[in-house]
């Protein structure tokens, strides 16, 4: 249980174009659910809380016009990089938190490989 | 501010030997800690997790971790390392948000070798 997928999982884009990320829930549902980018030298930075029915929460210094966060069911969020540029390239994970019962956990995906050239 | 430290950028330690990876935190209130495992070009696996109650918390794989509050700590531990333990391990900590909800910070993470 607990399975959380992330479609694509590697993405190749021309600069300047937009590619979408989905994240979603398999076996549950989820209010919130947080991206995360994670840099080569490995740390993973939280970009976004995404709340399902409303605005996300963004972190500082990220730009909310670049990166679109819809939540748009229990079980889905996508993350939309816009006129991607190659410092955009990276590693971005999602997670999310179940609806039922508060685990405290929060379960990740696998991860989608994105470059851009 | 809240954060959480891992000192450690390696560890490496000889296959059947004690293993610890180390995590600090700085949290206002009670910490909600978390340990993660990542292996190459995957997500994150959870391990363990300390909310409440004993200080000694089992996980997943034969690791467990002790909460010191006292010296604001969440060391990952194993008895007895393998070869497949070899991954990179991150400590997180569960804060609250301005916006009045909540996120987790994560530390820069710990690569772990085990050497055979």
């Amino acid at each position: 249980g607990a399975v959380v997928s992330q479609h694509p999982s590697w993405v190749i884009c021309k600069s300047g174009t937009s590619v979408k990320i989905e994240c979603r829930s398999l076996d549950f549902q989820a209010t919130t659910m947080f991206w995360y980018r994670q840099f080569p030298k490995k740390s993973l930075m939280l970009m976004a809380t995404s709340n399902e029915g409303s605005k996300a929460t963004y972190e500082q210094g990220v730009e909310k016009d670049k990166f679109l966060i819809n939540h748009a069911s229990l079980t889905l969020s996508t993350l939309t990089v816009t006129s991607a540029h190659p410092e955009d390239s990276s590693f971005y994970i999602c997670s999310a938190d179940p609806l039922a019962g508060d685990t405290y956990e929060q379960y990740f995906g696998p991860g989608t490989r994105l470059t851009v050239t | 501010a809240q954060s959480v430290a891992q000192p450690e950028d390696q560890v490496n330690v000889a296959e059947g030997n004690p293993l610890t990876v180390k995590c600090t935190y700085s949290v206002s209130g009670n910490p909600y800690l978390f340990w993660y495992v990542q292996y190459p070009n995957r997500g994150l696996q959870f391990l363990l997790k300390y909310i409440t109650g004993d200080n000694l918390v089992k996980g997943s794989y034969g690791f467990e971790a002790e909460f010191n509050k006292s010296q604001t700590s969440f060391h990952l531990k194993k008895p007895s390392a393998l070869v497949s333990d070899s991954a990179l391990y991150f400590c997180a900590v569960r804060a609250g948000s301005t916006s009045g909800t909540y996120k987790y910070i994560f530390g820069t993470g710990t690569r772990l070798k085990v050497l055979a």
